[in-house]
């Protein structure tokens, strides 16, 4: 149970267009989804907090209006970058918890997001 | 808002002995303490965690310590194998809040 698919897995863009990711909990309901970035080497970092039917919570330093974050239902968020740049290229995680697993997320598969 | 720190950045350690990855936090109001295990170009796996009302939490070769006074908590693995060459990440969480995330460790076990 408590399984997380992104979609796309890799993405390839180029520079000035949007691309959309999503997650998606597939067999129970997300109260709270959460976005990462990792960039190589490093850790993941927070870009924002978003629970269903509400506006995201984002991260300081985090563009909002550059990050778009939807989500609709209880199942499904969606990441827009927004007239993306090099700059952008990452790794792309999000996670899920519902009000049934105490603080533990679950973690989709990853969005490799490459802006040439 | 809260801080981790984790150390050391990278550890590597003969097949067969133990691995110790410490981490500090600053929010005394954490409660939840995940560990996770990336493999490159992977999700992170949560390989255990423990909560703030638990001191020591094991599970075969991995154990984690917490101590809420001086805000520390450790993993530690024992009888390390190949398979478990990775990143380790620590973090720290607050009831329904945010995760956050140490800086990771790069764990090489040498055959």
């Amino acid at each position: 149970g408590a399984v997380v698919s992104q979609h796309p897995s890799w993405v390839i863009c180029k520079s000035g267009t949007s691309v959309k990711i999503e997650c998606r909990s597939l067999d129970f309901q997300a109260t709270t989804m959460f976005w990462y970035r990792q960039f190589p080497k490093q850790s993941l970092m927070l870009m924002a907090t978003s629970n269903e039917g509400s506006k995201a919570t984002y991260e300081q330093g985090v563009e909002k209006d550059k990050f778009l974050i939807n989500h609709a239902s209880l199942t499904l968020s969606t990441l827009t970058v927004t007239s993306a740049h090099p700059e952008d290229s990452s790794f792309y995680i999000c996670s899920a918890s519902g009000s049934w697993s105490y603080n533990e997320q679950f973690f989709g598969p990853g969005t490799r997001l490459t802006v040439l | 808002g809260e801080n981790v720190e984790q150390h050391p950045s990278t550890l590597s350690v003969q097949e067969g002995d133990s691995a110790v990855i410490k981490c500090t936090y600053s929010d005394s109001a954490s409660n939840y303490f995940p560990w996770y295990k990336q493999e490159l170009g992977k999700r992170p796996q949560l390989i255990i965690d423990i909560r703030s009302n638990v001191g020591e939490k094991k599970d075969q070769r991995i154990a984690v310590t917490l101590n809420k006074t001086a805000k520390h908590f450790s993993l530690h693995i024992t009888e390390t194998q190949p398979e478990d060459s990775a990143v380790y990440f620590c973090a720290a969480s607050r009831w329904e809040d945010k995760i956050i995330f140490g800086k990771g460790t790069r764990l090489h076990i040498l055959p």
